[in-house]
């Protein structure tokens, strides 16, 4: 069975004080990882998607890479503002199309 | 401006009142789906739908229903709701010509069965 854990559950921060968010997974044939940002009361919305071992991808102080085993979300010098919950998401090759395993998220609170 | 809409954003009704929640994208994409977000459970996938006239079960199906009449909408029906529905629900949808695309995500609707 596919799954994605991801940790910390949350995580409070100082603004400036960077740290890194983890998502483990197992899946039977990786077809791709997605990383997602969501607000209090909204849907989430699309970061990265990352397909390869190696693979990184940077958008501002978010840079996202990827292992065979675990992605990391690295936030460098946060603001108040990239508080959310960051969710990860697995696609396996051998499910449905466009089939995503979510996992609980962690919740990021950077203080000012 | 591209986007996912759901209505209503937030309901409140009681057991067995038969109730729909309305999905609509204007990205001429080919492939919906319903989640529901629990706490501790993350977002569970209820029903897709490739294409019009196309849809199949996801993990959660049990209890709700869906159509795909018209490529824009897609809408989550419950025939008789229940207190475990009790849920926070997206839609989203995607261009079918990569898996690998990603989803659009609608803002939710929270509803509330007592």
């Amino acid at each position: 069975e596919d799954q994605v854990t991801q940790s910390p559950e949350a995580l409070r921060l100082q603004e400036g004080e960077s740290s890194s968010l983890n998502c483990s997974y197992t899946v039977s044939g990786l077809r791709g990882l997605f990383w997602y940002r969501q607000d209090p009361g909204k849907g989430p919305e699309f970061l990265f998607t990352l397909y390869s071992a190696g693979e990184e991808k940077e958008k501002e102080r978010l840079k996202a890479t990827l292992t065979k085993k675990e992605s990391f979300l690295h936030i460098t010098a946060p603001k108040p503002e990239d508080s959310a919950t960051y969710l990860c998401a697995v696609q396996a090759m051998n499910t449905g199309f466009q089939k995503l395993v979510f996992g609980t998220g962690t919740r990021l609170l950077v203080s000012p | 401006e591209a986007q996912v809409t759901q209505n209503p954003r937030y309901l409140i009704t009681v057991t067995g009142k038969k109730l729909t929640v309305t999905c609509s994208q204007n990205m001429n994409h080919e492939y919906m789906s319903w989640y529901r977000q629990d706490p501790g459970l993350g977002l569970r996938q209820i029903y897709y739908s490739m294409n019009v006239e196309v849809t199949d079960k996801g993990d959660v199906p049990e209890g709700y229903k869906v159509s795909r009449k018209e490529k824009r909408n897609f809408p989550l029906i419950l025939e008789s709701p229940s207190p475990n529905q009790t849920s926070l629900y997206f839609c989203a949808s995607s261009s079918n010509r990569d898996p690998r695309i990603e989803q659009y995500f609608g803002p939710g609707t929270r509803l509330t069965v007592t």
